[in-house]
């Protein structure tokens, strides 16, 4: 399978610890993008890179978030002091850019509960 | 900015009969539109995209969309409804404007009953 995968699939964890999820994309792609879905709601952009450059962050990414793509590969998205509100799921998208619109695939995500 | 708007959060067809999600969408530019569809613990899988060119598009497993400027629509249809059609369906949008990023509705569920 040679698809965007999402390390772990399921993440359990109490309120003021740390976690950290992993995303592979599609080997080609150069672009990676970071979603956020809470129940009953769309994915919400987070953040994208280019190659290993983070070109732009939303504003509901705070200052306990924090993404690298150390090698334009793969990426680890770091959710510092966890807060009930964040449980949702993250999900990662890859895409092939030309310098236009491409088609993103997305990973089967990680489900994050913070008790 | 960009937005979309899924109208209805919940659908349910009888299989066998038509299916129609609507979706309406906000761009100050050509936008590029599409549908993708979420099962139950899974990623989103695309099922089809407008981007220039025929505004009819035709996706996967006998969805299709038409993309009317004038009504700033993009509703995603398919004749005969299967069981296996009951997911998540997600419209979005994205335009050069947003730097390519996706903006998402939030979703219509799409129940096919027996």
């Amino acid at each position: 399978d040679t698809g965007v995968s999402q390390n772990p699939r399921h993440k359990i964890t109490k309120r003021g610890q740390n976690v950290t999820f992993r995303c592979d994309p599609i080997s080609e792609h150069n672009r990676l993008y970071w979603y956020r879905q809470t129940l009953g709601q769309g994915p919400e952009f987070l953040t994208y890179f280019q190659n290993e450059a983070q070109l732009e962050k939303s504003r509901l990414l705070s200052d306990r978030f924090s993404a690298e793509r150390p090698k334009g590969s793969f990426s680890t998205l770091e959710i510092q002091r966890t807060e009930q509100g964040d449980s949702a799921m993250y999900l990662c998208a890859s895409s092939h850019s030309n310098g236009g619109q491409e088609t993103q695939y997305f990973g089967p995500g990680t489900r994050l509960l913070v008790l | 900015a960009q937005s979309v708007t899924q109208l209805g959060s919940h659908v349910s067809v009888s299989e066998g009969a038509l299916v129609l999600l609507r979706c309406n969408y906000s761009s100050s530019v050509p936008p590029y539109l599409f549908w993708y569809v979420q099962y139950p613990n899974q990623g989103l899988q695309l099922l089809l995209k407008y981007t220039t060119g025929a505004t009819l598009v035709k996706g996967i497993n006998g969805f299709e969309a038409e993309f009317k400027k004038s009504e700033t629509s993009f509703h995603l249809t398919k004749p005969s409804a299967h069981m296996s059609d009951a997911a998540e369906y997600f419209c979005a949008v994205s335009d050069m404007t947003g730097g390519f990023k996706t903006i998402f509705g939030a979703g219509t569920r799409l129940f096919v009953k027996a």
